[in-house]
């Protein structure tokens, strides 16, 4: 299995608290992505970063930041969790998108619950 | 933007079927598409990976192909067994990946 560990990987809060989820890796892929799973939305992206320092916006970034000071860590940041942000979070790797022959490999996940 | 849907949501049959499983994509313009399975509380696990300039690709009892010009890859499972039970999930591979939100399969013994 590809070297990727979540932590925490359940977490229970309040809404209005800062959360911040880790993602680390130990495969030196360039890419990391960072996923919501909800019933009826399959996965949705919420950022990725292309190397250190370098991320971008997905599909449901809002209220959501990111930061990847190292290849081998991304952090996914609430500000300040809503109810709607309970999920379960996954982040992912892969070489690259445009090699094909590169597939994408995913974390355990992260059960995240905010009351 | 790229859009990946699999039809149906949830599929039941009887151990020993074969069975196909079906993911559609709006865009053709993509890298590859990964088919996936995931178990109930558990990360997804990559089972076979299409090269855009691929027909199919084969791993034991999986096959899967891929037509890009009608935006249709399919997941064929021989032989079902009730260890294939899961959410069977594609992933076309452009910019980014989009996920379809997957099949719910269960193989009844």
């Amino acid at each position: 299995d590809a070297g990727i560990t979540q932590s925490p990987r359940h977490k229970v809060t309040e809404t209005g608290t800062p959360v911040t989820l880790r993602c680390h890796q130990t495969e030196n892929h360039r890419y990391m992505y960072w996923y919501r799973q909800d019933p009826g939305h399959g996965l949705r992206l919420i950022h990725y970063s292309y190397g250190v320092k370098d991320t971008d916006k997905g599909e449901v970034s809002d209220g959501y930041s990111v930061s990847r000071s190292k290849t081998e860590d991304f952090l996914l940041t609430l500000e300040s969790a809503t109810s709607s942000q309970t999920s379960v979070y996954f982040c992912a790797i892969s070489e690259s998108t445009e090699i094909s022959n590169q597939p994408q490999h995913f974390g355990d996940g992260t059960r995240l619950s905010i009351l | 933007k790229q859009e990946v849907t699999q039809i149906p949501a949830a599929l039941s049959v009887p151990e020993g079927e074969n069975l196909v499983l079906n993911c559609s994509f709006t865009d053709s313009a993509i890298y590859n598409l990964q088919w996936f399975r995931q178990d109930p509380g558990k990360g997804l696990t990559s089972l076979l990976l299409i090269q855009s300039s691929q027909r199919e690709q084969t791993s034991g009892r999986l096959n899967a192909s891929l037509d890009k010009s009608s935006g249709r890859s399919t997941l064929y499972i021989a032989a079902s067994q009730p260890g294939d039970s899961a959410t069977y999930l594609c992933a076309a591979a452009g910019n980014q990946f989009y996920f379809g939100t997957g099949t719910s399969l269960t193989v009844i013994p």
